[in-house]
Order: structure tokens, then C-alpha cells, then sequence
């Protein structure tokens, strides 16, 4: 069973800096492009990025909207997925998702984690 | 960016009826098109990949279908647990993006 498990939400002042973790299970996680997605509340998601798989270099792809604030990297050996956020904006303020890419989209998500960024 | 318009933004249905969410895009996705259903509190679940492939444990009563810029969602004879958020989602060209969703009820 694919399992995704984020942690490392909370809340955190504007400008302020914070790390997503994603712990995966259930597959080979090399294999797979993970995604970093985020929504707020009552809106529709936002995709951030992805990482590659292994056969594709493990090379990164950002949505402009966060591209240099985030930084998605992955530990292979830990089979972890992380979310590195800094110069964090009230807007930043969603719930943040992790997913197994398949095809383009992402098939396994993961239960979600909130973000606040408030002073 | 590539602009997902969605339509209706909600609709309301009863229990057994045909419904049909609609998406267009901007551009010409070649069927890079997704489509998620998203519970009250839960996260997203793909139904769709690729315009018309049924994700593994989705009902076969959800469909979808559709090329260049237009998309559909059909769900045939509605049923209660149908009730949610849906969403799709190109995933043609970076920054993959959704549309704004459609909210579906029961009447």
C-alpha cells in the first residue's frame, strides 16, 4: 500500500523560513516523480514542483510562482520527500500536499499539512 | 501559464442522473488532462489520467473525454457518495495547473 506522510507544518512569521517532510512507503521511490501541491482553503490546489525519478536525473521543476523561495529535494536512502520554504508570505498559507506522480498527474497523495504564516 | 477554465462552478443533480463537468483549456494540452474528485477535509483523488483512463478502483460510471483545448468529466448515474469537489488539471506544460473546481450536490 502507497502510503505519503507530511510533517513539519505549523506556523511561522512572514519572512520566516520552514521544511516540509513527506515520508513515503509502499513502492520504489526512485522510480517515481514526486510532486510538492498546496491549496488554500476553500480554493483549488496549486501545483509548486516536482522532483525526478532516478532515470531522469532526480532534476527539479518549479511553478515561477515559488521558483527561488522552494527548494524540492528527496533523500533516496530515507525514501523522503522534502519541501525547503523560505522568505515564507502570508499567501504561502495553505494546506501542503505531497503526491506520487503517474503520467503527468499525481495518483497517491498524502493526508496534507497547514502552513501559517501570520505574525 | 496555461489557464484551465472549468465549468459549472457548481451543479446540482439527483441521485441516478447524468452529470458532465466541462474544462478548457487555453492552449492545446494533447490530452495531458487530469481529473480529481476532493471530500469535505480529504485530499484530492485522481479519477482520470490522461483525458479518458480510468485511475485503478474508480468506479466505472466516471468517464472522461475530450482533445485540444476540450474536456469532460461524465459521471452516469449519480450516486450519493458522488457528492464532492472536482478538479482538473493540465499537466502538459510546467507549472501544471488546475482549474477552479466544480462543487457538486444533490438536489
Amino acid at each position: 500500500e502507497v502510503k505519503l506522510l507530511e510533517s513539519g507544518g505549523g506556523l511561522v512569521q512572514p519572512g520566516g523560513s520552514m521544511r516540509l517532510s513527506c515520508a513515503a512507503s509502499g513502492f520504489t521511490f526512485t522510480d517515481f516523480y514526486m510532486y510538492w501541491i498546496r491549496q488554500p482553503a476553500g480554493k483549488a490546489p496549486e501545483w509548486l514542483g516536482f522532483i525526478r525519478n532516478k532515470a531522469n536525473g532526480y532534476t527539479t521543476e518549479y511553478n515561477p510562482s515559488v521558483k527561488g523561495r522552494f527548494t524540492i529535494s528527496r533523500d533516496n536512502t530515507q525514501n523522503m520527500l522534502y519541501l525547503q520554504m523560505n522568505t515564507l508570505r502570508a499567501e504561502d498559507t495553505a494546506t501542503y500536499y505531497c503526491a506520487r506522480g503517474f503520467y503527468g498527474s499525481s495518483r497517491d497523495w498524502g493526508q496534507g499539512v497547514m502552513v501559517t504564516v501570520s505574525s | 501559464d496555461i489557464q484551465m477554465t472549468q465549468s459549472p462552478a457548481s451543479l446540482s443533480a439527483s441521485l441516478g442522473e447524468t452529470v458532465t463537468i466541462e474544462c478548457l483549456a487555453s492552449e492545446d494540452i494533447y490530452s495531458n488532462l487530469a481529473w480529481y474528485q476532493q471530500k469535505p477535509g480529504k485530499s484530492p483523488q485522481l479519477l482520470i489520467y490522461y483525458a479518458n483512463s480510468l485511475n485503478d478502483g474508480v468506479p466505472s460510471r466516471f468517464s472522461g473525454s475530450g482533445s485540444g483545448t476540450q474536456y469532460s468529466l461524465k459521471i452516469n448515474s449519480l450516486q450519493s457518495e458522488d457528492v464532492s469537489i472536482y478538479f482538473c488539471q493540465q499537466n502538459y506544460d510546467s507549472p501544471y495547473t488546475f482549474g477552479a473546481g466544480t462543487k457538486l450536490e444533490l438536489k
